[in-house]
């Protein structure tokens, strides 16, 4: 199976930072990878799919890049309500599989 | 606006099944691929499987074949996970997530989630 390593695992920063996470994969996926918050206690919420593209409705503060098997989602200014753990996923074939998350807590 | 709507909590003994529902609302049911998914308390998330809405078609993870069984009944837009021979690992919240009909298909409405407590 592709497995995605997801780093870093925990993030401690501040309101107003900006904050890379970083999603490699095993092999190549193509642009087959999505990433999604989620908050304690809640179901995870879309972020980003096919690498690069905002879901709508998302703030324009997220955003996803690839290059060849890394991937990587950037807040640009971080805002209280992000303080969450963010997922990826690789959708590109069974079975699909998520990174290990990224904790991101306050400073 | 779409809605997936979970069954509730459930407490089970080891050794015993559990059946999630998840019902749809708001979009034509037939259209999205479903998706189970569970979290275990204090871990990431997990993909179990995946069902298509009408003609029943599965596909599940290897680490739960021979103990899950996705069904769907379209009288009722409601997909069903049945998990059999529990045991205290089971122990996770269960979501279900419809599959996007976008490029590259990801999770875009989530079920609010079932916990699934296995406890002798």
């Amino acid at each position: 199976d592709i497995q995605l390593t997801q780093s870093p695992s925990f993030l401690s920063a501040s309101v107003g930072d900006r904050v890379t996470i970083t999603c490699r994969a095993s092999q190549g996926i193509s642009s087959y990878l999505a990433w999604y918050q989620q908050k304690p206690g809640k179901a995870p919420n879309l972020l980003i799919y096919a690498a690069s593209t905002l879901q709508s409705g998302v703030p324009s503060r997220f955003s996803g890049s690839a290059s060849g098997t890394e991937f990587t989602l950037t807040i640009s200014s971080l805002q209280p309500e992000d303080f969450a753990t963010y997922y990826c996923q690789r959708l590109n074939s069974y079975p699909l599989t998520f990174g290990g998350g990224t904790k991101v807590e306050i400073k | 606006q779409v809605q997936l709507v979970q069954s509730g909590a459930e407490v089970k003994k080891p050794g015993a099944s559990v059946k999630v529902s998840c019902k749809a609302s708001g979009y034509t049911f037939s259209h999205n691929y479903m998706h189970w998914v569970r979290q275990a308390p204090g871990q990431g998330l997990e993909w179990m499987g995946i069902i298509h809405p009408t003609d029943g078609s599965t596909n599940y993870a290897q680490t739960f074949q021979g103990r899950v069984t996705m069904t769907t009944d379209t009288s009722t837009n409601t997909v069903y996970m049945e998990l059999s021979s529990l045991r205290s690992e089971d122990t996770a919240l269960y979501f279900c997530a419809r599959a996007s009909t976008v490029t590259t298909g990801p999770f875009d409405y989530w079920g609010q989630g079932t916990l699934v407590t296995v406890s002798s």
